[in-house]
C-alpha cells in the first residue's frame, strides 16, 4: 500500500507570510496514463473536507491563487504564498493512483 | 449545486449493524463512482472503500480494515448510495463522509459510535 507523509504536522504561521506543506509518498503517484494522482483538502475546524489541489497543480473551482501545489513522482508540496485567517485548518494529501486509496496524517496550519 | 446527504449514524453496541446512506443531488449521479471516508475522533481521514457506475460494473473495493465487515452499494434509482456497517469494533467509531470519487465534493458527515 501507498504510505504518505506528511511534514510538519504542525505550524503556526502568521498573517501575511507563506507556508509550505510536503507530502511525501512510499510509491511514485505517476501513472501509466501520464497523470500524477496526488490531491490536497482542508479540513477547516468543524467542517469537511474541501479540495483545494487535483494532480498535483491544479487548483479547484473557486480556490483562491494563493494556493499552489507542486512535485512529481514521489515529493510533493502545497504553498500558501500569503496566509490568511481563514487559512486555518488541517491539511491533508490524499493518493488515488493505486487502490487502496490513502491519506497523509495531516498538517494542522495555525494563524497567529 | 452539488449535494451530499449522509443519514444513519448512531450510537451501536460491538458486534452490531448499521447502514449508512449518502443522498446526492445536482450532478448526475448514475455516471459518478463514489467513495466513503472516516474520521475517528481527533484523528486523520481514512479512506474505507469506492463503488464504481454500474456502466463500469458497479464494482466495490475495501481498506483492508473493513473488508468482510462493510458493504458499499448504490441506487442509482434513488440518487443514493449506502455503506452497511456489520461487526461493529469499537474502533469502528468516527464519522462518515460520502465524497465523489476524487474529493472534489463532501457530504457533511454522519457519526458512528461503537460503544457498550
Amino acid at each position: 500500500d501507498v504510505v504518505l507523509t506528511q511534514t510538519p504536522l504542525a505550524l503556526s504561521v502568521t498573517p501575511g507570510q507563506p507556508a509550505s506543506i510536503s507530502c511525501k509518498s512510499t510509491q511514485s503517484l505517476l501513472h501509466r496514463d501520464g497523470k500524477t494522482y496526488l490531491y490536497w483538502y482542508l479540513q477547516k475546524p468543524g467542517q469537511s473536507p474541501q479540495l483545494l489541489i487535483y494532480e498535483v497543480s491544479n487548483r479547484f473551482s473557486g480556490v483562491s491563487d494563493r494556493f499552489s501545489g507542486s512535485g512529481s513522482g514521489t515529493d510533493f508540496t502545497l504553498k500558501i504564498s500569503r496566509v490568511e485567517p481563514e487559512d486555518a485548518g488541517v491539511y491533508h494529501c490524499m493518493q488515488s493512483v493505486q487502490l487502496p486509496r490513502s491519506f497523509g496524517q495531516g498538517t494542522k496550519l495555525e494563524i497567529k | 449545486e452539488v449535494q451530499l446527504v449522509e443519514s444513519g449514524g448512531g450510537l451501536v453496541r460491538p458486534g452490531g449493524s448499521l447502514r449508512l446512506s449518502c443522498a446526492a443531488s445536482g450532478f448526475t449521479f448514475k455516471n459518478a463512482w463514489m467513495s466513503w471516508v472516516r474520521q475517528a475522533p481527533g484523528k486523520g481521514l481514512e479512506w474505507v472503500g469506492r463503488i464504481k457506475s454500474e456502466t463500469d460494473g458497479g464494482t466495490t473495493y475495501y481498506a483492508a480494515p473493513v473488508k468482510g465487515r462493510f458493504t458499499i452499494s448504490r441506487d442509482d434509482s434513488k440518487d443514493t448510495m449506502y455503506l452497511q456497517l456489520n461487526s461493529l469494533r469499537i474502533e469502528d467509531t468516527a464519522v462518515y463522509y460520502c465524497t465523489t470519487i476524487q474529493g472534489d465534493y463532501w457530504g457533511q458527515g454522519t457519526l458512528v459510535t461503537v460503544s457498550s
